[in-house]
């Protein structure tokens, strides 16, 4: 099984609100990154850290962290931002980096 | 910006090595931090394969360990992998990426991708 886990898929009404969420143990001693991903592209990363966003990612994308569990959030969500989205965090020996299974994010 | 650019052989034969090279542009490959593959079996999930410093320190994921090598080439700006006795479910389309991991934030994330290289393993 993975160490990292997230559910397949999520669904959202246009302009709503989202959130997706990623478990597991050593969630809660690093901070997940997550990466959104549309088909035939590669991932592109939208937070990380202590909820960061790089250049260029709008502010309606959030992360944060709760015990075993790291979420992403979509705020308003867009027509655009129906994608796969994947967490990424440590390993449970820290020295290697582990991907949960992805979510199929939906927007209706 | 840093721009990164797989290449090798799109097809590898059972139990031969996969061997791919990435190309970084617009960026020395000496000022990292780390450099690293992701892979995604057709229409699965990613998979980290795993990381070098532009030194030569290595982390590799636990389930390929003993099968994979990377190593840097300063002098040619690139990074490479091989991936020795391939099998069918090493089909994937292979990432290239710049990694920065802070440990004392307790943060990593893959800042750089390159647009992948699909290998695909069969006789």
């Amino acid at each position: 099984s993975s160490e990292l886990t997230q559910d397949p898929a999520v669904s959202v009404a246009l302009g709503q609100t989202v959130r997706i969420t990623c478990q597991g143990d050593n969630v809660r001693n690093y901070h997940a990154s997550w990466y959104q991903q549309k088909p035939g592209q590669a991932p592109v990363l939208v937070t990380y850290g202590d909820n960061n966003r790089p250049s260029g990612i709008p502010d309606r994308f959030s992360g944060s962290s709760t015990g075993n569990t790291a979420s992403l959030t979509i705020t308003g969500a867009q027509a655009e931002d129906e994608a796969e989205y994947y967490c990424n965090s440590r390993g449970s020996s820290n020295d290697y980096m582990v991907f949960a299974g992805g979510t199929k994010l939906t927007v209706l | 910006q840093v721009q990164l650019q797989e290449a090798g052989p799109g097809l590898v034969k059972p139990s031969e090595t996969l061997s791919l090279t990435c190309s970084v542009s617009a960026y020395s490959i000496n000022s990292g931090p780390f450099w690293g593959w992701v892979r995604q079996p057709p229409g699965k999930g990613l998979e980290w394969v795993g990381s070098i410093s532009p030194t030569g320190g290595t982390a590799y994921n636990p389930s390929l360990r003993g099968r994979v090598t990377m190593s840097v080439d300063t002098s040619k700006n690139q990074f490479s992998l091989k991936l020795t006795s391939v099998i069918a479910a090493d089909t994937s389309v292979y990432y290239c990426t710049r990694e920065v991991d802070d440990g004392r934030l307790l943060e990593h994330r893959i800042d750089y991708w390159g647009q992948g290289t699909l290998v695909t393993v069969s006789s």
